[in-house]
């Protein structure tokens, strides 16, 4: 069975300041990887994917995050965070042999500071 | 592609009572998913349909929990005798026929359920 691990809770960073948010998955065979966002309230939006090829892939509002097989993670990242970043964030584990459904993790708050 | 629709927004019901909620998927999307979000988790899944197929149910499914997707499009989740642990935001997403891949799934803004 497939499963996700976001380490931290809670992150607080400046505005302007570089942000990562760790995922780690346990999968047995290829994973495809996702990450969400969730503003208060609200649905999930995708930022973005990843099913094969280029390890590092980009997706919207300047985020990107790299695949590392050897570690099992799937690390979200942004150079410089403004204050609209301020959400939940969830990574999640999918698969075909299971219908598609996604795994998620427990999430990443994070909050910006002025 | 006017999103996945979620109604009502909120219900709030004594326990007991039992609620339905409705999802209304993408258009062409032939997926259907439920899953359940209680405060500072990730989302839970509980139950995918493929077209009016209801193909798997979590075992946090319990028989108090049903849901339906007649003719293959709009899905109902009802939740009878609801107790105060039904307390949660219940999210439907779709998501297209896949080909070689998995496509991503395409969330509703949820319902949120609170049971007094």
């Amino acid at each position: 069975a497939q499963s996700v691990t976001q380490p931290d809770i809670h992150i607080t960073v400046s505005e302007g300041a570089s942000l990562e948010l760790r995922c780690n998955y346990s999968y047995g065979a290829t994973p495809y990887l996702f990450w969400y966002v969730q503003s208060p309230g609200q649905g999930l939006q995708l930022l973005l994917k990843y099913f094969s090829g280029d390890t590092l892939v980009q997706g919207i509002k300047g985020f990107e995050a790299e695949f590392k097989r050897s570690q099992s993670s799937f690390n979200l990242r942004k150079p410089s965070v403004h204050w609209s970043d301020a959400a939940e964030y969830f990574c999640a584990v999918g698969a075909r042999a299971a219908g598609n459904k996604l795994t998620f993790g427990g999430g990443t708050r994070v909050l910006v500071k002025p | 592609d006017t999103g996945v629709s979620q109604n009502p927004r909120h219900k709030i019901t004594k326990r007991g009572q039992n609620v339905t909620f409705r999802c209304d998927p993408i258009s062409e999307h032939n997926r259907l998913y439920w899953y359940r979000q209680t405060l500072g988790q990730g989302p839970e899944f509980l139950t995918y349909f493929q077209n009016e197929a209801q193909l798997e149910k979590s075992r946090l499914l319990s028989d108090r929990f049903s849901a339906e997707r007649p003719k293959g499009s709009f899905s109902t989740l009802e939740i009878q005798r609801t107790e105060q642990g039904d307390s949660a935001m219940y999210l439907c997403a779709s998501s297209p026929p896949g080909g070689t891949a998995i496509s991503p799934l395409h969330f509703g803004n949820g319902t949120r359920l609170t049971v007094t």
